[in-house]
């Protein structure tokens, strides 16, 4: 079965550093989202992406975060320089146009320090 | 404003007890429904959807949920739990039939002991 897939599963870095996160969508999904969980929290949405361009954002995905698809494969999010408030699991994830089902990768898990 | 409530944020159960997760939402429009299942230090799978036609939709491992347009909510059952149940659950809601964003509900985190 197509799966999402994420890498890396586990980044550690030190506060004001740049991080990307890649997602590899299931490949006939033109819609992709990256989403966020704090430890013990909701998960939060954070920015859909389609036609390559960013469709919605939330008040989190602020100038620090950037989203690309650089090569028709990847997506990936970029955060510019880390906060330690940064720290959760990133999720990606893709849809097709007609079902509106979410398909979800495991998850980058994110430490700043 | 599109919300997702689950009232019951941590439930504890015995094996086999019947489980009862209560999900309500706040959505102008038709709306896709889901439950998502987080085991521990897992991601996300889905449980079971309902997009449209019978209200009562059954998911993967014996969880079922009714979506009650009245009441505008969408609770998940299970009959009988057992100790692998043990996870945090997730409802959320899009627009149907689009490619609207997920929100998801604050979590219920459910225990079960042998």
């Amino acid at each position: 079965e197509p799966e999402v897939t994420q890498t890396p599963s586990h980044q550690v870095t030190q506060m004001g550093q740049e991080v990307i996160l890649r997602c590899v969508p299931i490949s006939n999904h033109l819609y992709f989202y990256w989403y966020r969980q704090i430890l013990g929290q909701k998960v939060e949405f954070l920015v859909s992406f389609y036609n390559n361009e960013i469709s919605e954002k939330s008040e989190i995905f602020d100038d620090q975060f950037s989203v690309e698809r650089p090569d028709g494969s990847n997506f990936t999010l970029k955060i510019r320089s880390t906060k330690l408030e940064d720290s959760a699991m990133y999720f990606c994830a893709s849809s097709d146009i007609v079902s509106g089902e979410l398909f979800f990768g495991e998850g980058s898990r994110l430490t700043v320090l | 404003a599109q919300s997702v409530s689950q009232h019951n944020h941590h439930v504890i159960l015995s094996e086999a007890a019947s489980l009862e997760l209560g999900c309500n939402y706040s959505y102008g429009g038709t709306v896709n429904l889901f439950w998502y299942v987080q085991y521990p230090g897992q991601h996300l799978q889905l449980l079971l959807k309902y997009f449209s036609g019978d209200p009562l939709v059954k998911g993967i491992k014996g969880f079922e949920a009714e979506f009650i347009k009245s009441k505008f909510s969408f609770n998940l059952r299970k009959p009988s739990v057992q100790w692998s149940d043990t996870a945090e659950y997730f409802c959320a809601v899009n627009g149907a039939g689009n490619t609207d964003k997920l929100i998801f509900g604050t979590g219920t985190r459910l225990q079960v002991f042998p």
